[in-house]
């Protein structure tokens, strides 16, 4: 089962506001990887971090790997009605996992114009 | 450069028959994965074929199996179909293993309906 607590499940917000989610786990990842799905597609891959502290920018959106290794966030600036979709956050454990990408529930963002 | 692609986008199938998905990777990647998105869940992993071998599956039953071709392509096979199994069936690439953190890239997936 899912290994990955991603939080929150759904968000609404306006257009232009800032958006916050995380991803946490009792396990230490060793890559977190961010992607976000829309309606009747995959997920596209956002930003992918490698590093503990680790902080990456990819446009309006920025996310960091946590200290700790158990955790990560994908904040959004600015939100545009694009961004509707769902967000998830993925990652590989430090111990073998035989290739398994462990996915996050996901969050989904409606952003009202 | 092609991304992933996957066939067909739909599939409607009813209890207790076979299905084949194919998936072609991004060129250049040799290692295949396969993940089930039931509605409203998240991904659950399938299966990972790397270099022709299949290297690891979830907990999925035997019913579920597939092979990768020697151009790297894939087929999942899912025998004696349950409702349960209606989901979309997504399929990944990476030029490496996903164990040693790359990316995975997702084609847009097959959408499997159990009637």
């Amino acid at each position: 089962g899912q290994q990955l607590n991603q939080s929150p499940q759904s968000m609404f917000i306006q257009e232009g506001e800032d958006v916050s989610m995380n991803c946490t786990s009792s396990s230490i990842f060793n890559t977190w990887l961010w992607y976000k799905q829309e309606p009747g597609e995959g997920p596209v891959l956002l930003i992918a971090l490698y590093k503990a502290g680790e902080l990456t920018s990819n446009g309006r959106l920025t996310a960091q790997f946590g200290i700790t290794r158990k955790d990560s966030f994908l904040n959004i600036s600015a939100s545009i009605p694009s961004d509707v979709g769902i967000y998830f956050c993925a990652g590989h454990r430090i111990y073998n996992q035989g290739g398994k990408l462990i996915f996050g529930q996901g969050t989904e963002l409606s952003v009202k114009p | 450069e092609a991304g992933v692609t996957q066939s067909p986008t739909h599939l409607i199938k009813t209890r207790g028959q076979q299905a084949t998905l194919r998936c072609s990777p991004i060129s250049g990647h040799t290692s295949v994965y396969w993940y089930q998105q039931a509605l409203g869940l998240g991904l659950q992993f399938l299966l990972w074929y790397d270099e022709g071998e299949e290297r690891n599956r979830g907990n999925f039953p035997p019913r579920f199996s597939g092979r990768q071709f020697p151009n790297y392509s894939s087929e999942l096979n899912v025998n004696a179909l349950e409702l349960e199994d209606s989901a979309l069936y997504l399929c990944a690439s990476s030029f490496g293993t996903a164990y040693l953190g790359e990316k995975l890239f997702f084609g847009s997936g097959t959408q499997l309906s159990v009637l």
